[in-house]
Formats: C-alpha cells, structure tokens, sequence
C-alpha cells in the first residue's frame, strides 16, 4: 500500500520542549510539504522540499525547522521558538511540483501543555 | 498576490439535496485551481481540479467549472449524501509556485 504516513497521531508536550513530527511517504514523490491548520485559518505552508538535502521556508516558517536526507522522510521540528505551537499538522507529498496532486498523510495534533 | 476566498460555513443540508459551495479567486494570470476534501479525523485528498478556463472538474458526482469572467470556482453536486459531510477547500495555485488554501467550508449532511 503506498501512502504517506505521519505519527503520532496525537501529541503532547510541555512549553518550552522542542518536539519531532514524522512524516513517511513511500510513493516516491520528489516534494514533500508541511502544513499547519488552525480553525478558521485553512492550511498554512511551513517548508517545502522539491528534492532530496534541499528545502525552502513557506510562509510561516518561524519557529520551525526540517531537513530531508532521505527522499521518503521529511521530518518537522516545532522548536520552543514557535509562540503558538499547539495546531494540527498535515504532512503531504506530489509528485514533482506543488501543482501535482497533493497527497496528505493522516495529521498530527500536537498540543502544548 | 493570488488569494482564494470561500464561502464560510457550517453549510447544514438534508440528504439528497442540492449543494453549492462558491468559491472566487484573485489571480494574475491563470492558475490551476482545486477542490480538495478532508473526512472527519482525516488529512486533504484532491476531490478535482481544472487547470484553464472553461475546464470542468469532476469526481464523485461533485462538479466546478472554471470561470475566467466572474472568477469563479464554485464545487456542486446533484444530490448530496451522509457520507459529503466533510471539510471543503478551494485553492490555487500562486504565482510562487505553491498552492493557496481558502478557510475551509464545513458541511453537514443530515439523514
């Protein structure tokens, strides 16, 4: 089954701890994305990645950081610099460019004790 | 820069009724545009796209036709079902090469 897979699904942690969100993909896609989605405020870019060891800021990237080493993982660093960290995060793959179907992973609901 | 704006919701309907949710763009040019659904406790997945004017989208008896002249993307289904409810976003893509999400529309579908 190919598809994109984030984890955990639910998270939780203390102010002022950085923490990981994984994301999987196994479609061979050469983009990976990561969003944030507040109530109200749709999906929000945070960095994207068209090809393996490179990566660009989206529009709110403050707070954040990535890297891709492999072209299957994009992991997400919401580090104690992000002001308001507590949001669900959708991690999403395409084929090439960012206009290619868009495929999302499951989420991550992080909260910030 | 390109923008996306859609209808708010929560947009309640009985079952088998008809459905608009309207959506308009603001953008230079003309950018491929999409409908993407995200199920309860689920991420986005791609319902259709156009990609010129005039270009009709469709998938799952769900329809949007691209209007260059009231630029408009507005998604319309026949006979909506239990199983529609879910969150709907129009988006775009930018000038920049990324894709622009509006707010979201959350529809109820009631048996």
């Amino acid at each position: 089954d190919g598809g994109i897979t984030q984890s955990p699904k639910y998270l939780f942690r203390k102010e002022g701890q950085n923490v990981t969100l994984s994301c999987e993909q196994n479609l061979n896609h050469d983009a990976m994305y990561w969003y944030r989605q507040d109530p109200g405020q749709g999906l929000r870019l945070i960095y994207y990645s068209q090809i393996v060891n490179d990566f660009q800021k989206g529009d709110i990237a403050e707070g954040y950081s990535v890297s891709r080493e492999k072209k299957e993982s994009f992991p997400l660093t919401v580090t104690s610099a992000q002001k308001n960290p507590t949001a669900f995060y959708l991690c999403a793959s395409s084929i090439r460019r960012v206009t290619d179907t868009q495929y999302f992973g499951p989420g991550t609901r992080l909260t910030v004790l | 820069g390109n923008s996306v704006t859609q209808m708010e919701g929560p947009v309640t309907l009985s079952e088998e009724a008809f459905l608009t949710i309207n959506c308009t763009y603001t953008a230079t040019g003309y950018p491929s545009l999409f409908w993407y659904v995200q199920y309860p406790g689920e991420g986005l997945q791609l319902l259709l796209k156009a990609t010129k004017a005039d270009d009709k989208g469709s998938n799952k008896g769900f329809e949007a036709t691209y209007r260059k002249e009231t630029t408009s993307f507005h998604l319309e289904k026949g006979s909506v079902q239990v199983s529609d409810s879910a969150v709907y976003f129009c988006a775009l893509e930018n000038r920049d090469d990324k894709i622009i999400f509006g707010k979201g529309t959350r529809l109820h579908i009631l048996p």
